[in-house]
């Protein structure tokens, strides 16, 4: 599998191999951390969210990590297919009155 | 989503003209959100409504008004547009209990 220890703009992926996104976090008061996808001509969609009480959690072929320690949020996608093709966003509520504050996004290409 | 719908989806206009973006949803949220997105940046904050009538300024209001009348709709205005205003917009809603929140297909906005 491929990861990105820094959030990198851009990630190349081959099918089959598992992927990881990084994300950086600012605020240690946030509690809730989202993971978006999104792609060519659409709007972001949900992928998985966790609280900050926990440390991981599974869904479909992805997990989400988090590292309150340095505030560092993961996503991995397991055996990443063509169809993982898209912008990841990561997204954090910052001032615990709903609002999400989201990062710039990391672009998947997967390679067949 | 398609519980959140978006109109235009896309609209070409020119300097100083007067524009406005809907936003309707049939999953009976309260929160109402619009984004701004431009290439390799994240999505920005415009403006926020908790309620109907209720109005809140984003990271990026300048340029900008909004209006809730129903709490299915709520509606994005550009009074006198300009070429940097050219970008995605994108209305969002989020449940009463926080968390995630569900985005509409996006209205491509340029501005000549």
């Amino acid at each position: 599998g491929e990861s990105v220890g820094l959030h990198l703009p851009t990630l190349s992926v081959q099918e089959g191999d598992n992927s990881i996104i990084n994300c950086a976090y600012s605020n240690s008061a946030s509690d809730y951390f989202i993971w978006y996808k999104q792609e060519s001509g659409k709007g972001p969609q949900f992928i998985i969210d966790i609280r900050s009480n926990m440390d991981k959690r599974q869904g479909q072929r992805v997990t989400v990590l988090l590292n309150k320690t340095v505030k560092h949020l993961s996503l991995q996608i397991a055996a990443t297919q063509p169809g993982d093709s898209a912008v990841y966003f990561c997204a954090e509520n910052r001032s615990n009155d709903y609002k999400l504050s989201f990062g710039a996004g990391t672009t998947v290409t997967v390679r067949a | 989503d398609a519980d959140v719908t978006q109109t235009p989806r896309n609209r070409i206009t020119k300097t100083g003209k007067r524009i406005m973006l809907e936003c309707s949803q049939t999953k009976g949220h309260d929160r109402m959100y619009w984004y701004r997105q431009d290439p390799g940046l994240g999505l920005q904050l415009i403006y926020y409504s908790f309620d109907v009538k209720d109005i809140n300024k984003g990271e990026i209001s300048d340029g900008y008004s909004v209006s809730r009348q129903a709490q299915a709709k709520f509606s994005l205005s550009l009074e006198s547009a300009i070429p940097n205003q050219t970008a995605l917009y994108f209305c969002a809603t989020q449940g009463l209990a926080g968390g995630k929140q569900f985005f509409g297909p996006g209205t491509r906005l340029t501005v000549l």
